[in-house]
């Protein structure tokens, strides 16, 4: 059984710090997604990482997919209140991309 | 311009009711899901659609039917409704089955009492 673990499950910092969430495996992913989600709405796609090694980078937000693509962590610079929310990693499931299983999430809370 | 929509936002019905969701997609997209999402905001897929024909069916007890009379439309029966249905259900959309984005819905919180 395939299965994605977040960490940590909740983070409360104040603006302006450095974090980094993290999405590990046992299994390898041909792929992996991070999507945020804010309340009351549906998770909306940040990155989709699917090299071993890659590193994609979204204004402040780092993503890297580890080499042995069992792996991803997410690392925001400078946090803001605006950065506050769900924040879930997902992999495709034995290889078929719309098949995804999701990481219980990082809630992150990021205090002015 | 909504690109997936969902109705109603919220479903407050009893124990033992039948009720369905509506989704729509205006994306042009070939597939669908829809997934529940726990009071722990663990998210699981439960159905996929691809160009009206299922392709993922997973563990889900079969008072769940989902619906697809066009590619554009992905509705969710559910019969006999019990407590622990209650969750936040969404449903999204991708190009193809094979693409590696998926657009969520803004989900329809289903409350069992």
């Amino acid at each position: 059984t395939q299965l994605l673990e977040q960490s940590p499950q909740f983070l409360s910092i104040q603006e302006g710090e450095n974090l980094t969430v993290y999405c590990n495996s046992s299994s390898v992913f041909s792929s992996l997604q991070w999507y945020r989600q804010e309340p009351g709405e549906g998770p909306v796609l940040l990155v989709t990482v699917v090299t071993g090694g890659e590193v994609k980078k979204l204004k402040r937000l780092t993503f890297q997919f580890g080499d042995a693509r069992k792996d991803s962590s997410l690392h925001i610079t400078a946090a803001q209140p605006g950065d506050t929310g769900l924040y879930l990693c997902a992999g495709a499931r034995g290889g078929s991309q719309g098949n995804l299983i999701f990481g219980k999430g990082t809630k992150l809370s990021v205090k002015p | 311009d909504t690109a997936v929509s969902q109705t109603p936002k919220y479903l407050v019905t009893q124990m033992g009711n039948d009720k369905s969701i509506k989704c729509e997609q205006n994306l042009g997209h070939d597939t669908m899901y829809w997934y529940k999402q726990d009071s722990k905001k663990f998210l699981k897929i439960m159905f996929s659609y691809n160009n009206k024909e299922l392709i993922i069916n997973e563990t889900v007890p079969n008072r769940f039917s989902p619906k697809s009379p066009d590619k554009a439309h992905l509705n969710l029966h559910i019969n006999s409704l019990e407590l622990g249905d209650s969750a936040v259900y969404f449903c999204a959309s991708s190009p193809m089955f094979s693409s590696y984005e998926q657009y969520f819905g803004p989900g329809t919180r289903l409350t069992v009492t």
